[in-house]
């Protein structure tokens, strides 16, 4: 069964204050791994696939890698715009459904 | 484009009666998913559709819940009869999937979700 486990649960940072999420997973073929940004009140918005190991993407202050066995969301000097709940979710091979971690709470106070 | 519609945005029922969540996907996409979300299990997927037909319902919790999607641009999510654990945030996402491409890694996983329904059972 696949299993996705976010860390920390929440996180409080200043304005400018870098940091790291992470996105540990299990998967028998990991077909892809996905961060998603939740809003309250909203609907998931979708931010980042990444397919292989090694890989990286990037989106204005965040950065996303991949492991064999973990994920990591970085966020370089956050706003207090970035507050939100990013969820990492993964696709197991030969499913098409995702499988979502709990997620982290993002707080950036100016 | 519209994004995912999703209507009602919320819904306030009592025990025992039905309820049925509607879902319009964002045109030209063929996959459609139900999630639910809840503070104790967090974002569920209970059933996904590819071109109309039911792929995967294992998520679905038990035989008071059934969905359908008649044609490409509608789908609907009933609780008959609702429970109080029922409560929860319902999403409906939609994705577009290439035919064909079963092994390779592909583009279509980027779903996109619609605003959610709050049901609230008393």
């Amino acid at each position: 069964e696949d299993q996705v486990t976010q860390s920390p649960e929440a996180l409080r940072l200043q304005e400018g204050e870098s940091s790291s999420l992470n996105c540990s997973y299990t998967v028998s073929g990991l077909r892809g791994l996905f961060w998603y940004r939740q809003d309250p009140g909203k609907g998931p918005e979708f931010l980042f696939t990444l397919y292989s190991a090694g890989e990286e993407k990037e989106k204005e202050r965040l950065k996303a890698t991949l492991t064999k066995k973990e994920s990591f969301l970085h966020i370089t000097a956050p706003k207090p715009e970035d507050s939100a709940t990013y969820l990492c979710a993964v696709q197991d091979a030969g499913r098409r459904a995702l499988t979502f971690g709990s997620g982290t709470r993002l707080q950036v106070q100016p | 484009d519209a994004g995912v519609i999703q209507s009602p945005r919320h819904e306030v029922t009592e025990m025992g009666q039905e309820v049925t969540l509607r879902c319009k996907p964002i045109s030209g996409h063929n996959s459609l998913f139900w999630y639910r979300q809840t503070m104790m299990r967090g974002l569920e997927l209970l059933i996904y559709f590819n071109n109309n037909v039911p792929i995967d319902d294992s998520g679905m919790p038990e035989d008071r819940f059934s969905a359908k999607m008649p044609n490409a641009s509608f789908s609907t999510l009933k609780i008959q009869p609702s429970e109080p654990r029922d409560s929860a945030v319902y999403f409906c996402a939609s994705s577009f999937t290439r035919p064909g491409l079963a092994v390779t890694p592909f583009t279509y996983n980027e779903q996109f979700f619609g605003p959610g329904t709050r049901l609230t059972v008393l």
